[in-house]
């Protein structure tokens, strides 16, 4: 067990939806970080987010957002879905940062969209 | 960052030592040498990092030569539980203007047998 709890941990959706996946980040941590994997493209970073601000951009679609709120915990906004967003959506945290920072994954969301 | 080449896949028996390498021939002086496992259907789990030289921890050991352009991961003694995707990734330290960002390659797919 990482620490990082995300909910909800199946989600099933169809095409043009709206879902909001959340992220609670190990106690102490002050970033958290979204990344997708799918069969096609592996894993993918999204979006980093450090002590509620917007620290790194990966390769996030438009249709998607996030945010961290005070109490540090994160929720990823995907909508107008598409077939091609069902993957498993993992959140990560770490105390600093940076890259050398060890990141610690939770047990990720699989989005299905129908 | 510095691109990552490993092998795609890997046999191995319970009870043998593994050794895996990756190449990152241009990886940079502030670069540091993270691995991390990550089992089907769960997130990726830290598993080592160093600079230079060798550093062992409870599960692994990373090798790294004086040029720093591969390193090695070896786990003592595999069990069947060891079967899974090693990714090796790297990365600058202290990277603040650049977020905490991960980028993972394909990965070493381990796969133990009894």
């Amino acid at each position: 067990d990482s620490g990082v709890t995300q909910t909800p941990k199946h989600l099933i959706t169809a095409t043009g939806q709206r879902v909001t996946l959340r992220c609670s980040p190990r106690s102490g941590d002050l970033s958290v970080y979204w990344y997708q994997q799918s069969l096609d493209q592996g894993l993918q970073f999204l979006i980093q987010y450090y002590n509620g601000e917007e620290r790194a951009k990966g390769n996030i679609l438009e249709r998607f957002s996030a945010q961290q709120f005070p109490d540090l915990h994160s929720e990823l906004n995907l909508s107008s879905l598409e077939l091609g967003d069902s993957a498993l959506y993992f959140c990560a945290s770490s105390f600093g940062p940076g890259e050398a920072d060890t990141q610690y994954f939770g047990p990720g969301t699989r989005l299905t969209v129908l | 960052l510095a691109k990552t080449t490993q092998p795609i896949s890997m046999d191995s028996y319970e009870g043998q030592e593994v050794n895996i390498t990756c190449s990152h021939n241009n990886i940079a002086t502030n670069d540091y040498i993270t691995w991390y496992q990550q089992f089907p259907s769960q997130g990726p789990r830290f598993i080592i990092q160093g600079y230079k030289t060798k550093v062992t921890n409870e599960v692994a050991s990373l090798f790294i030569p004086a040029d720093r352009k591969s390193s090695t991961l070896s786990l003592p003694r595999v069990s069947l539980s060891d079967t899974a995707v090693y990714y090796c990734l790297v990365g600058d330290y202290p990277a603040y203007n650049q977020g905490g960002k991960l980028i993972f390659g394909q990965g070493t797919e381990l796969s133990v047998k009894p």
